[in-house]
């Protein structure tokens, strides 16, 4: 019962490079978000999809591209990656029925 | 002024203790509000949802006040375990599946 997944846990990229974090849900949830920590902001949704083939911004999408294919992925692609980017990046996924979120385990993103 | 704000702590308090935390948001149209715990280094987890009646999971205690647009979350005799921050959580953006996080607050329990 893998849950819901996120790949690379850790990565180190440059300014400029193209960057795609993957996440994988094996719960068949509808929903499916991704979001930024940083210190002092708190979680901020990057982010959402309510089904395969439909997406929509959240607060912070500048920069950001994502898309969703299949129910189960969920990839996001930092097109040029800026120091700013630095962060640790979480998905997360819901069923269509409730609210709660439930959260794969993040991906640490450096980017010098 | 931030949509969910929270005391950042930290608290810092014995095991066996009762603290509470308290959250401010900022749109009355808010309808959905949570209470999710999240460890060092790891992804945050639902702790409980608050309802508006105040509801109760074991140790903790969830109250919400519409008039004041404030939330807490009350923990009876802490445990080394409760050690995390909790962030509370609203849903305030109209959609049921937009969540505004707060940035957290940090609580050590001690031994």
């Amino acid at each position: 019962d893998a849950g819901i997944t996120q790949s690379p846990r850790y990565k180190i990229t440059e300014t400029g490079r193209q960057v795609t974090l993957m996440c994988h849900q094996t719960w068949s949830h509808s929903y499916m978000f991704w979001y930024r920590q940083d210190l002092g902001h708190g979680l901020r949704l990057i982010y959402y999809s309510a089904a395969a083939d439909i997406t929509d911004k959240g607060e912070v999408p500048d920069g950001y591209v994502v898309s969703r294919s299949k129910t189960e992925n969920f990839p996001l692609t930092l097109e040029s990656a800026t120091r700013s980017q630095t962060s640790v990046y979480f998905c997360a996924s819901s069923d269509i029925l409730q609210e709660t979120q439930y959260f794969g385990p993040g991906t640490r993103l450096l980017v010098l | 002024r931030k949509e969910v704000e929270q005391d950042p702590g930290p608290f810092n308090v014995p095991e066996g203790a009762t603290v509470a935390f308290n959250c401010t948001y900022s749109n009355s149209a808010s309808q959905s509000f949570f209470w999710y715990r999240q460890d060092c280094r790891k992804e945050p987890k639902l702790l409980m949802s608050v309802y508006s009646s105040g509801n109760e999971d074991g140790r903790f205690t969830a109250q919400l006040n519409r008039a004041s647009q404030y939330i807490s979350l009350l923990i009876r005799d802490s445990k080394l375990s409760d050690s995390a921050t909790y962030l509370c959580v609203v849903n305030s953006r109209g959609s049921a599946r937009q969540l505004t996080f707060g940035s957290g607050t940090q609580l050590t329990v001690l031994p």
